[in-house]
């Protein structure tokens, strides 16, 4: 089957850092993609890994393990605004982009 | 660009009533999406299509249909509303030149069916 896990919820303070996993099962795996929905809002799009390792932009990171199944998103510096579900979806083989999701992570920051 | 535009933004329906989820992009992109969002829940894939006049199913295509006349204009079609349809839809597009192209989504349609 296809599987998608994170975490439900998480808090954070404002100027810390946080590290939010995702561990995917897809059939057959071309990349992996973070989204950013802010509640009552569309998603948009934050980062995506193709390979291993680690990817930056700004005070986002996201890194990928495809031998583990896994990735995190690292947002750094965290601001109020950064209050918002990210969402971890995998595209697995079979093209048109297609993408599973998972649930998302409700992140909290607090002053 | 408006990018992903779609209507109406929110909407109560009656148990058996149909409607139409407008979903339009003034991107040019081949690919279209529609996605349903349940509380505390990931997307779920609806229906894709992959250019006009080419559809096919995703994840829960069960009790929608929809057509692709038009490169910008991808509607969704409930028939025979049901309570479970209560959802937030949102339709999004990617160019369809690469496999990991990005989605962009629109800002949703927030369905009641009672």
């Amino acid at each position: 089957g296809q599987n998608i896990d994170q975490p439900t919820e998480m808090t954070a303070t404002e100027g810390a850092i946080v590290q939010i996993n995702c561990t995917y099962q897809t059939s057959g795996f071309n990349g992996l993609f973070w989204y950013q929905q802010h509640a009552g809002e569309a998603p948009t799009f934050l980062s995506y890994n193709v390979l291993d390792g680690l990817e930056e932009k700004g005070r986002f990171s996201s890194f990928l393990s495809r031998s583990k199944g896994y990735s995190y998103l690292l947002l750094k510096e965290l601001q109020m605004k950064d209050s918002a579900s990210y969402l971890c979806a995998a595209s697995p083989s079979g093209g048109y982009n297609k993408l599973i999701f998972g649930a998302g992570t409700r992140l909290a920051v607090h002053p | 660009n408006a990018g992903v535009t779609q209507t109406p933004k929110f909407r109560i329906l009656k148990i058996g009533q149909s409607m139409t989820l407008q979903c339009t992009q003034d991107m040019n992109h081949n690919y279209m999406y529609w996605y349903r969002q349940d509380p505390g829940m990931g997307l779920k894939l609806i229906y894709y299509s992959v250019g006009a006049g080419i559809t096919d199913k995703g994840e829960v295509p069960n009790g929608y249909n929809v057509s692709r006349s038009t490169t910008e204009d991808f509607p969704l079609r409930l028939e025979l509303a049901a309570p479970s349809q209560t959802s937030v839809y949102f339709c999004a597009s990617s160019y369809g030149t690469s496999h990991l192209d990005t989605q962009y989504f629109g800002p949703g349609t927030r369905l009641t069916v009672l």
